[in-house]
């Protein structure tokens, strides 16, 4: 079974800092993708950044970056600059390679603050 | 359209009603999926279409839960016979291919939030 762990059920920034969620997970296949979502109260779920389980490369997407460790199991966000926009539930997802047909497999999600 | 839509964007239903949440993906998407999600949870995926077929619907709770999608765009879920633990917000993705660089990145609604009474 695949399943996706985040540890920190709350966390909380100053603005203009920065800060780490972590995810952890757990898959049998051997190429996968990797996302971050941002949900803003009440707002849809948008991507943040996404990460192909073959590539060695760390994403990055302007402020926001990954630490992916394939052989930990590892995917964790690093937002930069933190801004107030930033606030919102962050769930970290799983989906097997060939995403079309593979349906994403979420965390329990990270509740940031951002504190002015 | 620009973005995934869905109606109505809160429904209260009184227990033992039906209800049917609808979902426009993006134009020209061919997958579609609904995830159900609990309050402080992240959503939990329900079934997953490609056009007008259904081709996984293992995380359907129940038989009192039916989706369809009959001619490859709109997407209905029907639940029958309401329950208090379906209370949740019901979201819908649609997924491109062969987007920039090859990947395919699922698009979310702003969901449907059902509560039971």
């Amino acid at each position: 079974a695949q399943t996706v762990t985040q540890s920190q059920p709350e966390m909380s920034v100053q603005e203009a800092e920065t800060v780490t969620l972590s995810c952890t997970y757990d898959t049998s296949e051997s190429d996968y993708y990797l996302f971050w979502y941002k949900q803003p109260p009440s707002r849809q779920m948008i991507l943040v950044i996404r990460q192909e389980a073959y590539k060695q490369q760390n994403a990055t997407e302007n402020r926001f970056s990954v630490n992916f460790q394939k052989a930990a199991k590892s995917f964790s966000l690093k937002i930069s600059d933190s801004q107030l926009g930033d606030a919102a539930m962050y769930f970290c997802a799983l989906e097997r390679y060939g995403g079309s047909q593979g349906n994403l497999i979420f965390g329990k999600g990270t509740k940031l603050s951002v504190k002015p | 359209g620009a973005g995934v839509s869905q109606s109505p964007r809160y429904k209260v239903a009184k227990r033992g009603q039906d209800v049917a949440l609808r979902c426009d993906p993006i134009s020209g998407h061919v997958s579609l999926f609904w995830y159900q999600q609990a309050l402080g949870q992240g959503p939990e995926f329900l079934t997953y279409f490609q056009n007008e077929a259904q081709l996984d619907k293992s995380g359907l709770p129940s038989d009192r839960f039916f989706a369809e999608r009959p001619e490859g765009s709109v997407s209905t879920l029907k639940i029958q016979r309401t329950q208090q633990e379906d209370s949740a917000v019901y979201l819908c993705a649609s997924v491109s291919i062969g987007g920039p660089g090859g990947l395919e990145t699922q698009y979310f609604g702003p969901g449907t939030r059902l509560l039971v009474l």
